[in-house]
């Protein structure tokens, strides 16, 4: 099956700089990609997606980037800010209905004043 | 996105009992997956309810465990039965829509 890893666990930033969070994935067959953010005791939220056409996507200060031939993808967070400071997961699927999604560990992100 | 409630948000129980966890949501969809996340981990699948179909359970995940109903195309239960400290987490269930899936409040569960 699918097998998500997510690097590195835990980022600590100073407001205003950037953030990287990079995960790779086994199945070549994977053509979905989203990112949850999850704050403190609340659900995860889904922040942005990427489809295997589509090599990056923006959404104002996030973005994705994904690499099918090196089998990984990454968010980047420009300009942070301490409302951005939560728990971020990368996710894998084959896309279509039903399939499921596989996790990445998790990145603790924190955005120092 | 659909709007997806779940019942009870939070619950503290005594091992050897059960409890059904529900979720409801505000439109119909053909997909709902439940999920159980450990403290400070990720979110690991327990299993996919297909209206009308018996769920799917992934590997370490049983049905005499974990009963799942999924009876009309808004409502889901999860069952954690014969409850163990090991137990204790937050369950969270899906739903799939359009190819994305959105997630409940999530139940938190307290296993003594």
């Amino acid at each position: 099956g699918e097998n998500v890893e997510q690097h590195p666990s835990t980022l600590s930033v100073q407001e205003g700089d950037s953030a990287v969070i990079k995960c790779t994935y086994s199945d070549s067959a994977s053509n979905y990609f989203p990112w949850y953010k999850q704050e403190l005791g609340k659900r995860p939220q889904l922040i942005i997606d990427i489809r295997s056409n589509v090599g990056e996507k923006k959404d104002q200060r996030i973005a994705v980037t994904l690499n099918k031939t090196a089998k990984h993808f990454s968010l980047h967070i420009t300009e942070t800010q301490p409302e951005d400071s939560a728990v971020y997961f990368c996710a894998a699927s084959r896309g279509a209905a039903g399939n499921k999604l596989t996790f990445g560990g998790g990145t603790r992100v924190l955005v120092k004043p | 996105s659909a709007v997806i409630s779940q019942k009870p948000s939070r619950d503290i129980c005594q091992r050897g009992t059960s409890l059904t966890i529900q979720c409801q949501v505000d439109s119909q969809v053909t997909m709902m997956f439940w999920y159980r996340q450990q403290p400070g981990q990720s979110l690991t699948l327990i299993a996919t309810a297909n209206q009308g179909s018996e769920a799917t359970y992934e590997s370490g995940f049983v049905i005499d465990k974990f009963p799942i109903s999924r009876p009309n195309l808004t409502f889901s239960t999860l069952t954690v039965s014969n409850m163990s400290p090991e137990d204790s987490s937050i369950y969270l269930c899906s739903v799939e829509w359009g190819d994305t899936q959105y997630f409940g409040p999530g139940t938190r569960l307290t296993v003594l």
